[in-house]
């Protein structure tokens, strides 16, 4: 079985740029959840989707991160324009069950790495 | 709000040595703990977990025992490999995932 794939792995684009990152998750998770690493600090919760519904945006920095879920299977997430703190790794994740099964677990991507510059 | 904190690294270890990253734990409710593990090039990886107080999640030779009277779920293996350089995320989920800032762990032949 194929698990959580992420594109592209690396990306560098000047501020002011459009980047679209995309996840795929485990065949039949109806839970993505999208998340950041900036600068070596902890990895923080941006954003969660149940099918293609946001259950979830509490953690979204600002109005420059857009995120969807078409059709409720991959999804990207797209920072427009993006500003040099955007700069760090992207991790998706799913998983079966979702928020609120604290027994659940969440598999990772191998995340993107994003360089503003 | 539920928080996790873990050692800082840089951690460096000779081969065969024993490990241990240290990770303490905030939360309102009863939280699931995990240990998540990203190799060189690679994502996170989940590594162990523990649903409940007094589990002991094992994996690898990495064993990690969830005290709720101490709020900790320290990570150790007795006997390190070059193989376990890596980063180490301690992390937990109540509704919702937090993690550590992560360990880096590098072990010399």
């Amino acid at each position: 079985e194929a698990g959580v794939t992420q594109f592209p792995s690396h990306s560098v684009i000047e501020k002011g740029q459009t980047v679209t990152l995309r996840c795929d998750p485990i065949s039949g998770h109806d839970n993505l959840y999208w998340y950041r690493r900036v600068m070596g600090k902890e990895i923080k919760f941006l954003l969660h989707f149940v099918k293609e519904s946001k259950q979830d945006e509490s953690g979204m920095p600002n109005n420059r991160f857009l995120a969807e879920r078409t059709g409720g299977t991959y999804s990207t997430l797209k920072v427009q324009p993006a500003e040099l703190e955007d700069s760090g790794v992207y991790f998706c994740a799913s998983s079966q069950r979702g928020r609120g099964q604290s027994t659940d677990t969440q598999y990772f991507g191998p995340g993107t790495r994003l360089t503003v510059l | 709000g539920d928080s996790v904190t873990q050692m800082e690294g840089p951690v460096t270890l000779s081969e065969e040595a024993f490990l241990t990253i240290n990770c303490t734990y905030t939360a309102t409710g009863y939280p699931s703990l995990f240990w998540y593990v990203q190799y060189p090039g690679e994502g996170l990886q989940l590594l162990l977990k523990a649903t409940k107080a007094d589990d002991k999640g094992s994996n690898k030779g990495f064993e990690a025992t969830y005290r709720k009277e101490t709020t900790s779920f320290h990570l150790e293996k007795g006997s390190v490999q070059v193989s376990d350089s890596a980063v180490y995320f301690c992390a937990l989920r109540d509704n919702d995932m937090r993690f550590g800032a992560g360990t880096r762990l590098t072990v010399k032949p």
